[in-house]
């Protein structure tokens, strides 16, 4: 079984829905983030939490949040899902330590129509 | 804004010879990542590079890290098909765990 799951793997919805990509973590990892992938642009983050009282933004967080249920969850949502937020979606986690490695799911693909 | 460039972007190469990719970046760091990306797939750690002259290998791909140049390399020896993916390096500012990463170097070794 994967570490770092996400749920569902592949959405695809309409323009104005309310999407939520699910993350949970059986590492043990304080942090968690959410990265897009696009063609061409390779990922950027959007949120990232240190622990559960811990929410920050990334370089791309308009028309997304974020909740950390607890320390092994981690969700994102998109209010009102747009064309342009059509990505593949990655979960990460990393320990709480300098060497910042990340470890990622295995991604959710969102298609907004 | 820390930006992190990789070139080239597409590589195609014959099985059994070498290579090198180049991952450069704008601002001052001493931790740079490498990752692999099968196609549909999730991203593998491959290196982590913590230093100056840091250097690690792993079978047929090695990586090093220049921090005074901001240049990390990823040199392939002897390509196998095996080793076709994209290859993205990341790096890391500040004391939080944020990467930054590059846009990939799609590899195809072919027979």
């Amino acid at each position: 079984d994967a570490d770092v799951t996400q749920t569902p793997r592949n959405r695809i919805t309409k323009t104005g829905k309310r999407i939520m990509l699910e993350c949970s973590q059986t590492k043990g990892h304080d942090r968690m983030y959410w990265y897009r992938q696009d063609p061409g642009l390779g990922l950027r983050l959007i949120y990232y939490s240190f622990d559960v009282k811990d929410i920050n933004k990334g370089e791309i967080s308009d028309g997304y949040s974020v909740s950390r249920q607890a320390q092994a969850k981690f969700s994102l949502s998109l209010e009102s899902a747009i064309p342009n937020q059509t990505a593949l979606y990655f979960c990460a986690t990393s320990k709480a330590d300098m060497t910042g490695e990340l470890f990622f799911g295995e991604g959710s693909r969102l298609t907004v129509l | 804004e820390l930006k992190v460039e990789q070139n080239p972007l597409f590589l195609s190469m014959q099985e059994g010879k070498n290579y090198t990719i180049y991952c450069n970046y704008s601002t001052t760091s001493d931790r740079l990542y490498w990752y692999r990306q099968d196609p549909g797939k999730s991203l593998e750690s491959l290196f982590v590079l913590l230093s100056n002259g840091a250097v690690k290998q792993e079978g047929r791909l090695m990586a090093s890290l220049d921090t005074k140049a901001r240049l990390s390399t990823l040199h392939i020896t002897a390509a196998v098909h095996d080793l076709s993916a994209t290859y993205f390096c990341a790096v890391a500012t500040g004391t939080a765990s944020k990467l930054t990463f590059g846009t990939g170097t799609r590899l195809q070794v072919t027979l």
